[in-house]
């Protein structure tokens, strides 16, 4: 079965400075694999995917994550947090043929100024 | 353009009181619908999911059932709350096809009382 690990409950960052968040995956084949943000008492939000395409994925709001087959890991970057970054992000896989997403737990981001 | 609708954003039960929480699409077509749960500091819990009308899958045994009476409608019911139903209630789609993302409604809060 798939699984996600999203290995940091929390990150806390200083504004300005890079943000990494990290995840590695189960799969038994080849998965499609997402980032979601949610901010407080809201839904969440694709941030972006990985669908077998470029193993390097670039998102919205200045987001990417690279795709590591052979580390199993799904890694979310951005260069520069911005104090509007504070939130939850949660890594999820799908699998081909598969209805359901699997969520991670989730990472909670602290952007300090 | 797709968009989903949840409601209502915020709701107080009693213990032993029913609930109904609904969901609609807009925009397209026999999509894929999911209810989660996110209870207060953890990951996402997939309580329902239904890839066509009349067609449900529990995830988690529970005192809760959902229904898709309409291809873009999907309710989610209680007759009973427990304390224990509390938390963040989230309904999502995504199209009939592989490796596809899930859109989210933007969540109703649930208290039990």
């Amino acid at each position: 079965a798939q699984s996600v690990t999203q290995l940091d409950s929390h990150v806390s960052v200083s504004e300005g400075t890079p943000v990494l968040l990290r995840c590695n995956y189960s799969s038994s084949y080849s998965p499609s694999l997402f980032w979601y943000v949610q901010h407080p008492n809201k839904g969440l939000q694709l941030l972006l995917k990985y669908t077998s395409a470029a193993t390097l994925v670039k998102g919205i709001n200045g987001f990417e994550a690279e795709f590591k087959k052979s580390e199993t890991s799904f890694h979310l970057t951005k260069p520069s947090a911005h104090m509007s970054d504070a939130a939850e992000y949660f890594c999820v896989v799908s699998q081909s043929g598969f209805q359901k997403l699997v969520f991670g737990t989730g990472t909670r981001l602290l952007v300090s100024p | 353009s797709q968009t989903i609708h949840q409601w209502p954003a915020t709701l107080v039960q009693p213990v032993g009181s029913p609930l109904s929480l609904e969901c609609t699409v807009e925009g397209t077509s026999n999509p894929n619908l999911y209810w989660y749960r996110q209870a207060a500091g953890r990951g996402l819990q997939l309580l329902f999911y239904s890839v066509g009308i009349g067609q449900i899958s529990s995830e988690v045994p529970q005192n809760l059932s959902a229904s898709r009476p309409q291809d873009r409608q999907f309710i989610l019911s209680s007759k009973k709350l427990l304390l224990s139903d509390s938390g963040f209630y989230l309904c999502a789609w995504r199209r009939g096809e592989l490796n596809t993302e899930a859109f989210f409604g933007q969540g109703t809060r649930l208290t039990v009382v």
